[in-house]
């Protein structure tokens, strides 16, 4: 039962290099979003998909692309890296009923020198 | 715009001594209130959702509660595996079920 996984764990990039960050999802669940998370911010919505085939910004969604490309996996892509974008990222998913909370995975920490 | 306030930052308790994180929100309209526990180097794990003012969740030592203006997370007797961060999030129904806003989290520190 491996939940949310990301891929992957660590990362360094040069300004200016692109990348994707990987994440796939066994629950079934409907939903899947990109957050942020930097010291002092909180979580910030990057992108989200509320089903296969739909995806919407969210607060922060400048210098990101992201692709659902099925209902199982849910990719982040930095086009061309910049400092700004060192951070912590989570992908999270969702059933669209119940009383339950987002699953996150462990997270992907980017560094970009 | 849809706010949530956390306190303390930090907060350090002896094994056993009581206490309560405060969660204050703002929102147009709350859908639900979401609690977190997030450990160093790890996603945040859900705990408890609260729907309406009134309403309480238990889950072994930690006590949810909301109002129509904030929430309190107690810990009762904690110990030190209780030592985490934990976050606070609102869901507005203005925005449909798509959105968390996050607080900036209450760092939990439990000495033996």
């Amino acid at each position: 039962n491996a939940g949310v996984t990301q891929t992957p764990k660590f990362q360094v990039l040069k300004t200016g290099q692109s990348m994707t960050l990987q994440c796939a999802q066994d629950m079934n669940h409907n939903s899947m979003y990109w957050y942020r998370q930097d010291p002092g911010m909180g979580l910030r919505l990057i992108y989200y998909s509320a089903s296969e085939g739909t995806t919407d910004k969210g607060e922060v969604p400048n210098g990101y692309n992201v692709s659902r490309l099925n209902k199982r996996e849910f990719s982040l892509r930095l086009e061309s890296a910049a400092p700004s974008q060192t951070s912590v990222y989570f992908c999270a998913s969702r059933a669209t009923t119940g009383t339950l909370g987002y699953t996150f995975g462990s997270g992907t920490r980017l560094t970009v020198v | 715009e849809d706010q949530v306030t956390q306190s303390p930052e930090a907060l350090r308790l002896q094994e056993g001594e009581s206490s309560s994180l405060n969660c204050s929100y703002t929102v147009s309209g709350l859908r639900g209130l979401f609690w977190y526990r997030q450990d160093p180097g790890k996603g945040p794990e859900f705990l408890f959702t609260l729907y309406s003012a009134g309403e309480e969740k238990e889950k072994e030592r930690l006590k949810a509660t909301l109002t129509k203006k904030e929430s309190f997370l107690h810990i009762t007797a904690p110990k030190p595996e209780d030592s985490a961060t934990y976050l606070c999030a609102v869901q507005a129904s203005n925005t449909g079920f798509q959105k968390l806003v996050f607080g900036t989290g209450t760092r939990l520190l439990v000495s033996p």
